[in-house]
């Protein structure tokens, strides 16, 4: 079946400017996740989806990072006003419930100018 | 707090020869355990995991990992390292009691020499 899609694979942008990043789940994935990876890094946690509702985003960095799940399936990561440090590659990753394997994307490759 | 340390940055092996990637863990109690591979501009895939049981797992593509609560490890193995096994090697904690987050090491860079 079809896996973790994101949308777009890569993302050139401008200081300042608004960015959506995209992610499908696997079909009947309750739980999805973001992480962020730079360069040399594990992916780090940003914020957890059960559902609709965001049950933990204790990892977002600040107020211009916002995700949302509206209908439970597909979410959107948001960036506001971004900045060159938010470059890094952005994963998506689901799982039937949560706190048990997760299934990755492959990931936007964010690039801030 | 919870931690994962994958102390070898960068391992070189010849083809053929056996592998061994180290995964150190600090944790309170026993998280569920997951190794992923990364290779250059794909999404993490699953090699193995762990969640209780067995302490020696299997995993595709002929890979292991043995649980060592003692040593709070959980180290992957291959006795045979092929060409294509060359990526980016990640292990990760997770499971009920870290919340409802992973934590991944810093990873280990694997070069596979003819």
């Amino acid at each position: 079946g079809a896996g973790v899609s994101q949308t777009p694979s890569n993302k050139v942008t401008e200081k300042g400017k608004y960015v959506e990043l995209r992610c499908d789940p696997i079909s009947g994935h309750t739980a999805l996740y973001w992480y962020r990876q730079s360069l040399g890094q594990g992916p780090e946690f940003l914020i957890y989806f059960q559902g609709t509702g965001a049950a933990d985003d204790s990892g977002l960095p600040n107020d211009r990072f916002f995700a949302v799940r509206p209908e439970g399936s597909v979410s959107t990561l948001k960036i506001q006003r971004t900045e060159r440090g938010d470059s890094a590659v952005y994963l998506c990753a689901s799982s039937l419930i949560s706190q048990e394997t997760q299934y990755f994307g492959p990931g936007t490759r964010l690039l801030v100018l | 707090a919870q931690s994962v340390t994958q102390p070898d940055i960068h391992i070189t092996v010849s083809e053929g020869a056996s592998l061994e990637l180290r995964c150190n863990y600090s944790y309170g109690a026993t998280p569920y355990l997951f190794w992923y591979v990364q290779s250059p501009g794909q999404g993490l895939q699953l090699l193995l995991k762990y969640f209780s049981g067995d302490t020696l797992v299997q995993g595709i593509k002929g890979f292991e990992a043995e649980f060592k609560r003692s040593q709070s490890s959980f180290n992957l193995r291959k006795p045979s390292v092929h060409w294509s096994d060359a990526a980016e090697y990640f292990c990760a904690v997770g499971g009920p009691n870290t919340g409802n987050q992973f934590y991944f090491g810093t990873g280990t860079s694997l070069t596979v020499i003819p």
